[in-house]
């Protein structure tokens, strides 16, 4: 199974907002709504932030919100915060009934 | 409040075996399946091996696939990842993770903070 696609890098100022694209195929984002989003600040737990393409977990703030079109999964970030640096990882469930992540994304918050 | 808290990384030779644990808490450990997934350095996370609830059913990624054996006792909520045959492939902080439902992995809503493998002569 191929990793999904992600941006290896996005950046934003304070209050901005900017999205992360996910893409894969049939047999993965585009086939079933189970995408999640991860953030990971290095040498911490990752933090689960998005499942099931758009919905937010107990305790996410709602700026972070999540979508899907086609074999496209995006994750945005609205009202940008100096805490949101982290790395973003984006992952679907497949067709052969293991996940798969994408190659993560780094996002610089200006 | 959930924890994940794995032990038993540690500096290895290349050829030599492994294993992992994670001890789970605050939550009904036996009702959810449980994964690894590994982050090698500089690189992204990758997913390892995942078992269900009851530890009927397993699965692994193709890259450690006859390598690794993912297992779990439910009386001491643990889980485990044997790991052999390591190579330098294998260096990377692994993570006990919670996954959502009994059996299918959708989504992984809890994560330990990792245990470092090194393989390494």
């Amino acid at each position: 199974q191929s990793a999904l696609t992600q941006p290896a890098s996005v950046s934003g100022s304070p209050g901005q907002s900017i999205t992360i694209s996910c893409t894969g195929t049939s047999n993965d984002v585009g086939g079933y709504n189970y995408v999640s989003w991860y953030q990971h600040h290095p040498g911490k737990a990752p933090k689960l932030m998005i499942y099931d393409v758009s919905n937010r977990p107990s305790g996410v703030s709602n700026r972070f919100s999540g979508s899907k079109s086609g074999n496209t999964a995006s994750l945005t970030v609205s009202g940008l915060q100096t805490e949101d640096e982290a790395d973003y990882y984006c992952s679907s469930y497949t067709s052969s009934s293991a996940p798969v992540f994408g190659g993560g994304t780094r996002l610089t918050v200006l | 409040e959930v924890q994940l808290v794995e032990s038993g990384g540690t500096l290895v030779q290349p050829g030599g075996s492994l294993r992992l644990s994670c001890a789970a808490s605050g939550f009904n450990f036996r009702s959810y399946a449980m994964s690894w997934v590994r982050q090698a350095p500089g690189k992204g996370l990758e997913w390892v091996s995942d078992i269900s609830g009851s530890g009927g059913g397993t699965s692994y990624a193709d890259s450690v696939k006859g390598r690794f054996t993912i297992s779990r006792d439910n009386s001491k909520n643990t889980v485990f990842l044997q790991m052999n045959s390591l190579s330098a492939e294998d260096t990377a902080v692994y993570y006990c993770v919670k996954v959502s439902g009994f059996t299918v992995t959708t989504y992984f809503d809890y994560w330990g903070q990792g245990t470092l493998v090194t393989v390494s002569s």
